[in-house]
């Protein structure tokens, strides 16, 4: 199996930037993702990680290590838009299942 | 527009009586899956499938049952729900060459 942890709840102000950890512990790796999910709708795709490193995508950026089994989610110039729920997953290599964190409600306060 | 359907988007039903809630894409995707998601508990994968005709247990199958007859369709069944089952449902897709995955609506279902 795999052990996905993250945040609950974080809060943060419009314009600031918020960091989003994610640890996980798998059997075979194949990928990290992170997803957006907005109150009441469908999990949207954010960014995927497979190899060591940072991902820069506009004002999401998305960091791995896989020898720490850690990735962060980096939300730059945070928008009212950007309260939701983030979700970590990982896919394993062996049969392609993909196993979700709980996910972290972000606020964006004015 | 590219997309992925369910049908239907709420059902209530009793306990033991079948259902199935369909899903069906029109991006030609090999691969396609259904999660359940409930609070605290995030999304956990049910069934997914890489093409036609192969089906492939994910971490919470059990009650469930899935087919992929066709590339666009893959419907999940509950033979007999039981209130446990009470949940958020979604499927999705993705090309297997491509690591977006593009989820459905959601289908939310109550078993009494």
């Amino acid at each position: 199996g795999q052990n996905i942890d993250q945040p609950t709840e974080m809060t943060a102000t419009e314009g600031a930037i918020v960091q989003i950890n994610c640890t996980y512990q798998t059997s075979g790796f194949n990928g990290l993702f992170w997803y957006q999910q907005h109150a009441g709708e469908a999990p949207t795709f954010l960014s995927y990680n497979v190899l060591d490193g940072l991902e820069e995508k506009g004002r999401f950026s998305s960091f791995l290590s896989r020898s720490k089994g850690y990735s962060y989610l980096l939300l730059k110039e945070l928008q009212m838009k950007d309260s939701a729920s983030y979700l970590c997953a990982v896919r394993r290599a062996n049969d392609y299942k993909l196993s979700f964190g709980a996910g972290t409600t972000v606020t964006v306060r004015a | 527009e590219a997309q992925v359907t369910q049908n239907p988007r709420y059902l209530i039903t009793v306990t033991g009586k079948k259902l199935t809630v369909t899903c069906s894409q029109n991006m030609n995707h090999e691969y396609m899956s259904w999660y359940r998601q409930d609070p605290g508990l995030g999304l956990r994968q049910i069934y997914y499938s890489m093409n036609v005709e192969v089906t492939d247990k994910g971490d919470v199958p059990e009650g469930y049952k899935v087919s992929r007859k066709e590339k666009r369709n893959f419907p999940l069944i509950l033979e007999s729900p039981s209130p446990n089952q009470t949940s958020l449902y979604f499927c999705a897709s993705r090309d297997t060459l491509e690591e977006t995955q593009y989820f459905g609506p959601g289908t939310r279902l109550l078993v009494l």
